[in-house]
């Protein structure tokens, strides 16, 4: 089945804890994407990847690292967690950029 | 700047029929809409590549005027699962592969 996984699906940390969300695709996808939602500002784009080592950043990337060392997988790495980085966490992907994007069901941390 | 969508929100009976407008202070290339359920991911309904483009899908169909930089929802004879929030979708600016979403429309259809 055509899917995109994201682990794990909530978390609840403290602050300055570093803490990685993984997401996995197996479409053989090469534009991934992280956004995050937040009530009353809908979702927006922490960081993008083109391919495989090409990453570029969104809109929001303070406080947010990725790498893309594989194809599938996209990690999003948040190194020194705050709470403002409470949020609901959305990995995508899709075959190029500007294409349908297909998003994973979600991770919702919280920092304490 | 995200691109505003107009209304905010709405409540349709079932039967009913909706527009929901998405417009852009920059230039749009090309227009995306998806769909949110409640406590679900956006789920991907249309593209739109072309200035004066429409596409269809079921009753709901979308056009896109890229002169006025706007592109506008249409859901025709509202169903239940047609509830949610619905989100247009762009790449933030030409030669740039960034993506912004639109401030969405939370849409609710009561039988």
């Amino acid at each position: 089945e055509a899917q995109v996984t994201q682990n794990p699906r909530y978390l609840i940390t403290v602050t300055g804890k570093k803490l990685t969300v993984t997401c996995s695709q197996n479409m053989n996808h090469e534009y991934m994407s992280w956004y995050r939602q937040d009530p009353g500002l809908g979702l927006r784009q922490i960081y993008y990847s083109m391919n495989v080592e090409v990453t570029d950043k969104g809109d929001v990337p303070e406080g947010y690292k990725v790498s893309r060392k594989e194809k599938r997988n996209f990690p999003l790495i948040l190194e020194s967690p705050s709470p403002n980085q409470t949020s609901l966490y959305f990995c995508a992907s899709s075959l190029l950029a500007g294409a349908e994007q297909f998003f994973g069901p979600g991770t919702r941390l919280t920092v304490l | 700047q995200q691109p505003v969508q107009s209304p905010q929100a709405v409540i349709l009976r079932e039967g009913e029929d909706a527009v929901i407008n998405c417009s852009s202070s920059k230039a749009l290339y090309s227009v995306h809409w998806y769909r949110q359920k409640h406590g679900e991911a956006p789920v991907f309904l249309m593209i739109l590549l072309k200035g004066g483009e429409q596409k269809g899908h079921d009753k709901i169909s979308a056009s896109f005027n890229e002169k006025k930089q706007q592109s506008s929802l249409y859901l025709t004879a509202s169903q239940l699962s047609y509830s949610g929030t619905y989100f247009c979708g762009t790449e933030s600016s030409s030669g740039t592969y960034k993506y912004i979403f639109g401030t969405g429309t939370r849409l609710k259809v009561l039988a």
